[in-house]
């Protein structure tokens, strides 16, 4: 099945600095990539999303970029504000071909932005 | 509803135990799904429905995990026998359909002890 690994596990940046964070992938046949914050105590929320006939994909101060042969994508976040502090996961999924979108899940990253 | 409701938010029980998580989705939502989030990792699939059926129970840890939804909207998990090992954020989510966006649910926190 789908392994996805994700890193840093943990990341603090200052207020307007940028933070990336990367995510890698083992299935070749994925084809969705979406990223969810999810703040303490509350549900994870869709943020953006990438399918794999794109290599980038922008909005506003945060971009997603996605490199199908060497499997992996990453999550840019640029003039970071203290409220983008949260926990980020990656995800890898299969869609079309009558698949589920199940969701495989990196083990997340603490986003620290300090003012 | 506005989003995807799980009832109980927070629940106890004694190892040993019977537990039912209930799950509404959002109204009209096809797909419905199950996961599950231990402390600092990710959420991991345990069951997918389409409809009234279960079409995906791969992630399901073992027989004691079990989940319905008769009538296609609200699904129930429940887990008997319940063990220490088994404490953990129960999430649920939905999608129109299999291939949309999956809206979640904000958990139900169940703690065996």
């Amino acid at each position: 099945g789908e392994n996805v690994e994700q890193h840093p596990s943990t990341l603090s940046v200052q207020e307007g600095d940028s933070a990336v964070i990367k995510c890698t992938y083992s299935d070749s046949a994925s084809n969705y990539f979406p990223w969810y914050k999810q703040e303490l105590g509350k549900r994870p929320q869709l943020i953006i999303d990438i399918r794999s006939n794109v290599g980038e994909k922008k909005d506003q101060r945060i971009a997603v970029t996605l490199n199908k042969t060497a499997k992996h994508f990453s999550l840019h976040i640029t003039e970071t504000q203290p409220e983008d502090s949260a926990v980020y996961f990656c995800a890898a999924s299969i869609r079309g071909g009558g698949s589920n979108y199940k969701l495989t899940f990196g083990k997340g990253t603490l986003l620290t932005v300090n003012p | 509803g506005a989003g995807v409701s799980q009832t109980p938010s927070n629940k106890v029980t004694e190892k040993g135990k019977y537990v039912e998580l209930r799950c509404d989705p959002i109204s009209g939502h096809t797909a419905l799904y199950w996961y599950r989030q231990s402390l600092g990792q990710g959420p991991e699939f345990l069951i997918y429905f389409q409809g009234t059926g279960a079409a995906d129970d791969s992630g399901l840890p073992n027989d004691r995990f079990f989940a319905v939804r008769p009538e296609g909207s609200v699904s129930t998990l429940k887990i008997q026998r319940t063990e220490r090992g088994d404490s953990a954020v129960y999430l649920c989510a939905s999608s129109l359909t299999a291939s949309t966006e999956a809206f979640f649910g904000q958990g139900t926190r169940l703690t065996v002890v």
